[in-house]
């Protein structure tokens, strides 16, 4: 199957800086792009859709200032949580389809801990 | 409103022996997606298996089929033959629109004892 990555894995910051989490389709391109929320022993939550060259759209509830995504090319978007919180703290998963297999992927998450 | 519910939050299976995970949903859609996904330790989401709710007929990949009931709202994931690998988190989800924006399940956490 298709292979999507996520960098860093693991991120650890201090409160009010920002972090960047960066998801890749490695072997495909990816027009539309999904970011969602894991909180500890919980659900999936879709935060926004990613979408190639142009505004994210975001789910209700999502803040869009806290959570900056931008999709600059279509193997790249990018997840920047701004003005980090220990309630920001959580495992953030990308995922994109890929036609080939009329499959979405997901990259393997990004754990976020602020201090 | 577009809901995944799964009612068992652990579950365990003796190896090779079979185990029914459920899952019911909610949708006033009707032609959407279900899938099943597993989450291992290593936290990638893996598909398991996925259903066409316009196709009766229920879906099935090796030793994993499901229990499509389209007027019940529900879709249950039998796993056949239980191996110790399958122990992991099952995901139930929907995906309501046809847009690749899925609606996830509180997740059932499977234990497979050897």
């Amino acid at each position: 199957g298709a292979v999507v990555s996520q960098h860093p894995s693991w991120v650890i910051c201090k409160s009010g800086t920002s972090v960047k989490i960066e998801c890749r389709s490695l072997d495909f391109q990816a027009t539309t792009m999904f970011w969602y929320r894991q909180f500890p022993k919980q659900s999936l939550m879709l935060m926004a859709t990613s979408n190639e060259g142009s505004k994210a759209t975001y789910e209700q509830g999502v803040e869009k200032d806290k959570f900056l995504i931008n999709h600059a090319s279509l193997t790249l978007s990018t997840l920047t949580v701004t003005s980090a919180h220990p309630e920001d703290s959580s495992f953030y998963i990308c995922s994109a389809r890929d036609q080939r297999y009329n499959e979405q992927f997901f990259g393997p998450g990004t754990r976020l801990t602020v201090l | 409103a577009q809901t995944v519910t799964q009612s068992q939050p652990e579950m365990s299976v003796q190896e090779a022996e079979t185990v029914t995970l459920s899952c019911t949903y909610d949708t006033s859609e009707s032609d959407y997606y279900l899938f099943w996904y597993k989450q291992p330790p290593s936290r990638q989401m893996i598909l398991v298996i996925r259903q066409e709710a316009y196709k009766q007929q229920n879906a099935t990949e090796n030793r994993f089929s499901v229990n499509f009931q389209k007027a019940a709202k529900s879709f249950s994931l039998k796993i056949s033959d239980s191996q110790l690998g399958d122990a992991a988190m099952y995901f139930c989800a929907q995906d309501p629109y046809n847009t690749d924006k899925l609606i996830f399940g509180t997740g059932t956490r499977l234990q497979v004892f050897p």
